[in-house]
């Protein structure tokens, strides 16, 4: 088993520009979504997805898109990138939307925006 | 609004002694918290956890207590050892109005353990 991988590993934009990060999981997980890190601000939950065609928003979704049309992949997409969204993206999955589930988190990437 | 503090954003601890990091919540409703350890350049990973019905919860070398009339909890890691230099970070569980659960992160403490 992979886990969690992401692409890229870092990325460098320009304001305006557009981008897709992506994420992917091998282990049959139902529960996906994406965190930004940002220094003082710990991990805040951008969007998640508990299935294929079900997504919802978290404490920071604007700026973002996300679809999930597999249960692997849960791409992040930034349609028109800003200096605020410089940040690291981690993406995670865990097996269901329970109560009692451990949490997987892929390496990141490191985003910057100029 | 920030419902998970952690209040130290970094500690140092001799090699050998007791760590504690401690968090801090405000939602009554949360009722299970996680720790989750990061090294630099990887993504985090989960550590140890408790259930809102139980004080305390013990993985080898690490304890988790919570205190749910404080709404605090901490992680002790004793003895504490040079590989265990990372960020730590504090997450509770909530129920989005979805149905479903999501996790909610403190901002981290950096654990330096000095040998």
């Amino acid at each position: 088993n992979a886990g969690v991988t992401q692409t890229p590993k870092f990325q460098v934009l320009k304001t305006g520009q557009s981008m897709t990060l992506q994420c992917a999981q091998d282990m049959n997980h139902e529960y996906m979504s994406w965190y930004r890190q940002d220094p003082g601000m710990g991990l805040r939950l951008i969007h998640y997805s508990v299935g294929a065609g079900i997504t919802d928003q978290g404490e920071v979704p604007n700026g973002y898109n996300v679809s999930r049309s597999t249960t692997e992949d849960f791409p992040l997409r930034l349609l028109s990138a800003a200096p605020s969204q410089t940040s690291v993206y981690f993406c995670a999955s865990r097996p269901g939307t329970s109560l009692y589930n451990e949490q997987f988190f892929g390496p990141g990437t490191r985003l910057t925006v100029l | 609004d920030q419902q998970v503090k952690q209040n130290s954003p970094s500690l140092s601890v001799q090699e050998g002694r007791i760590s504690i990091l401690n968090c801090d919540y405000t939602n009554s409703m949360f009722d299970y918290f996680l720790w989750y350890k990061k090294y630099p350049a990887e993504g985090p990973t989960f550590l140890i956890s408790i259930s809102s019905i139980k004080d305390k919860n013990e993985d080898g070398r690490f304890t988790v207590f919570l205190n749910k009339s404080a709404k605090h909890l901490s992680l002790h890691i004793v003895p504490s050892q040079p590989g265990d230099s990372a960020v730590y970070f504090c997450a509770a569980s909530s129920l989005a109005t979805s149905g479903t659960y999501k996790y909610i992160f403190g901002t981290g403490t950096r654990l330096k353990v000095l040998a």
